[in-house]
């Protein structure tokens, strides 16, 4: 079975300043790919980044960076220079292989608060 | 590209009656989408896979008869909460694979507010 533990249900950080946001995750699969996504208050999910099993360098976009540490199962979210606007729920979240049915689950989630 | 959307963005209804949610791939052909449920201040919890075509699969604990799923078309899945009830208020939200792409991100609705009265 897939797993995903986040276990910051709510980090603060100053207004630019960089903040990591904290995921493990567990499977049997050798083939699944790690997501972060954005849901500010509106609801909508926000892709942000994604790691697959099999790379081999951490994925950045922008001010997201993914550190990726396969051997113990983390796939932390680095946020450089927060905004304001990066105040929302960050979820962690991972796909497995067909075996698993494609199925994307999450983690608890974090509320990220960027203080000006 | 890979745009999904989803209908109604909110919706109010009466205690026993039945309310239908429809999310749409828009610019692309979706042969599997999933269904999302979130209640406030909590995480999404995957209810059921829609296959195009199929019956949908749904996630253990989940009630089928009471949350129909039907994917009609490529383009087309809709969700059904039968004699919806108070409990049933929740944030629904839907999302597409492109077929091409098994890895790559899903792609989501903005999901729908339903509030049962």
């Amino acid at each position: 079975a897939q797993k995903i533990t986040q276990t910051q249900p709510g980090m603060f950080v100053q207004e630019k300043e960089a903040v990591t946001l904290d995921c493990t995750y567990d499977t049997s699969d050798p083939s699944y790919g790690l997501f972060w996504y954005k849901q500010p208050s509106s609801g909508e999910m926000i892709f942000l980044i994604y790691q697959g099993s099999y790379d081999q360098q951490n994925a950045t976009e922008g001010r997201y960076s993914l550190n990726f540490q396969k051997a113990r199962k983390s796939a932390n979210l680095v946020i450089s220079a927060s905004q304001l606007g990066d105040s929302a729920m960050y979820f962690c979240a991972m796909r497995g292989g067909y075996n698993q049915g494609g199925k994307l689950i999450f983690g608890q989630g974090t509320e990220l608060s960027v203080k000006p | 590209g890979a745009v999904v959307s989803q209908h109604p963005s909110w919706v109010i209804c009466k205690s026993g009656t039945s309310v239908k949610i429809e999310c749409r791939s828009l610019d692309f052909q979706a042969t599997t989408m999933f269904w999302y449920r979130q209640f406030p201040k909590q995480s999404l919890m995957l209810m059921a896979t829609s296959n195009e075509g199929s019956k949908a699969t749904y996630e253990q604990g989940v009630e089928k008869d009471k949350f129909l799923i039907n994917h009609a078309s490529l383009t087309l899945s809709t969700l059904t909460v039968t004699s919806a009830h108070p409990e049933d208020s929740s944030f629904y939200i839907c999302s597409a694979e492109v077929p091409s792409m098994p890895q790559s991100p899903l792609h989501f609705g903005n999901g729908t507010r339903l509030t049962v009265t």
